[in-house]
């Protein structure tokens, strides 16, 4: 069954560090996200793309972040200067419409 | 931001009980997902609604789109061990289906 895979599942940095986090949609999907989850709270929207441009962010997706389709298969998020608020389970999606996402397994991002 | 109110917060039951969990927006959906989450893992889509209405079962689960367009519940019948975990609604506001807006979720605990 097709489905999301993100790397690496754990990423430890330090803070002011730029990360990339990495993310292979599922092949036939159009729209793509990424999403985030602090620690027992709930499910935060970061950032929509469509079209290879963003159809929609979030005021958590401040300049620090960027999205990047750099080839037909991998999504990127990059946090260009990492603070200790950006620790968290960063979550890619995909879907073939504005429908049904499907969700990776995450990536836990420790900025220490 | 936006988001759903999801209740209850937490559930603890027997092992074989049904469960009911319910969300409500304040404004109309065109779309509501359920989603269940184990720890440390991705949301895992259960059940997607797309229709006013509309009552869809997956095994053991079933949920419905409230005609109002505002609501949606989730039950599981014959509740077991590996229903733990927490349950979220997620769904796209009829004015914006760039996003999700997610519930804060119900943390299922299931005594065997």
């Amino acid at each position: 069954e097709p489905e999301v895979t993100q790397t690496p599942s754990h990423q430890v940095t330090q803070m002011g560090q730029e990360v990339i986090l990495r993310c292979v949609p599922i092949s036939n999907h159009l729209y793509f996200y990424w999403y985030r989850q602090i620690l027992g709270q709930k499910v935060e929207f970061l950032v929509s793309f469509y079209n290879n441009e963003i159809s929609e962010k979030s005021e958590i997706f401040d300049d620090q972040f960027s999205v990047e389709r750099p080839d037909g298969s991998n999504f990127t998020l990059k946090i260009r200067s990492t603070k200790l608020e950006d620790s968290a389970m960063y979550f890619c999606a995909s879907s073939e419409d504005h429908g049904e996402a499907f969700f990776g397994q995450g990536t836990r991002l420790t900025v220490v | 931001g936006q988001q759903l109110n999801q209740s209850p917060q937490s559930m603890f039951i027997q092992e074989g009980e049904d469960v009911s969990m319910n969300c409500t927006s304040s404004s109309i959906f065109n779309t509501w997902l359920w989603y269940k989450q184990d720890p440390g893992e991705g949301p895992v889509l259960l059940i997607a609604l797309y229709k006013a209405g509309e009552l869809t079962s997956n095994g053991r689960l079933t949920a419905q789109f409230g005609i109002t367009r505002k609501d949606s519940f989730l039950n599981i019948s014959a509740s077991i061990p590996s229903d733990v975990g927490i349950y979220f609604c997620a769904g796209h506001d009829a004015g914006n289906n760039r996003k999700l807006i997610w519930g804060l979720g119900t943390s299922l605990a299931v005594n065997p």
